[in-house]
């Protein structure tokens, strides 16, 4: 299995409910990132764990609030959103976090893509 | 801080044609340098990498070469084809420190479109 999978595909919700992302991968990755994209924007960096402990933070705001459960799986908490939050939200995931470029390389999955009304 | 700029889009060429997106960076140190696609409505696929200068990255007809001399790395594909319809980006990830190695930094992206 050499794939990151995320659910729901698409998620719509209003600027009071709570939702989750889901991110899931069996390839015995360690790191685990999660990136969000705006419409025709490249993909900024959120959050980073590394052996499921939060290793980056990029000043996110505390209204998104990861999780790493275990060694598969990545979360994204959400609640208040704003529609200006309203983009794609990639997760990602690489052997291990480490200056080695072979053992970096992050894998990407398809995304959720997340319409905050 | 690291940067990377690549050519501003979007792209559109005749089916067979020549392509060539260009990309320069801006990095401390030796930079790991990739290029990645997202076709409409997926997620980030890499497409080639590089990790150390006048390495040549390939992959699917893609190639592209890391040249530290002019800090470029630039996508080429000979012969394009409908099916190569994407958005390409430019990326380094750097080596000079934990959190630099952490990140991806990304180009703001080239949209390619390939006519029939």
């Amino acid at each position: 299995d050499t794939e990151v999978t995320q659910t729901p595909k698409h998620l719509v919700m209003g600027m009071t409910n709570k939702k989750s992302l889901k991110c899931e991968q069996h390839m015995g990755h360690r790191a685990m990132y999660w990136y969000k994209q705006k419409a025709k924007k490249p993909p900024e960096l959120m959050f980073v764990y590394s052996y499921e402990k939060l290793s980056i933070n990029e000043s996110v705001p505390s209204r998104f609030s990861p999780e790493c459960p275990n060694s598969s799986l990545l979360n994204l908490h959400l609640h208040a959103l704003q529609p200006e939050d309203s983009a794609l939200y990639l997760c990602a995931s690489s052997r291990i976090l480490d200056r080695i470029s072979s053992y970096n390389e992050q894998f990407f999955g398809p995304g959720t893509r997340l319409t905050v009304l | 801080g690291d940067s990377v700029t690549q050519m501003e889009g979007p792209v559109t060429l005749s089916e067979e044609a020549f392509l060539t997106i260009n990309c320069t960076y801006t990095a401390t140190g030796y930079p790991s340098l990739f290029w990645y696609v997202q076709y409409p409505g997926e997620g980030l696929q890499l497409l080639l990498k590089a990790t150390k200068a006048d390495d040549k990255g390939s992959n699917k007809g893609f190639e592209a070469t890391y040249r530290k001399e002019t800090t470029s790395f630039h996508l080429e594909k000979g012969s394009v084809q409908v099916s190569d319809s994407a958005v390409y980006f430019c990326a380094l990830r750097g080596t000079t420190g934990y959190s630099s190695a952490s990140k991806i930094i990304f180009g703001s992206g080239t949209r390619l479109s390939i006519r029939p």
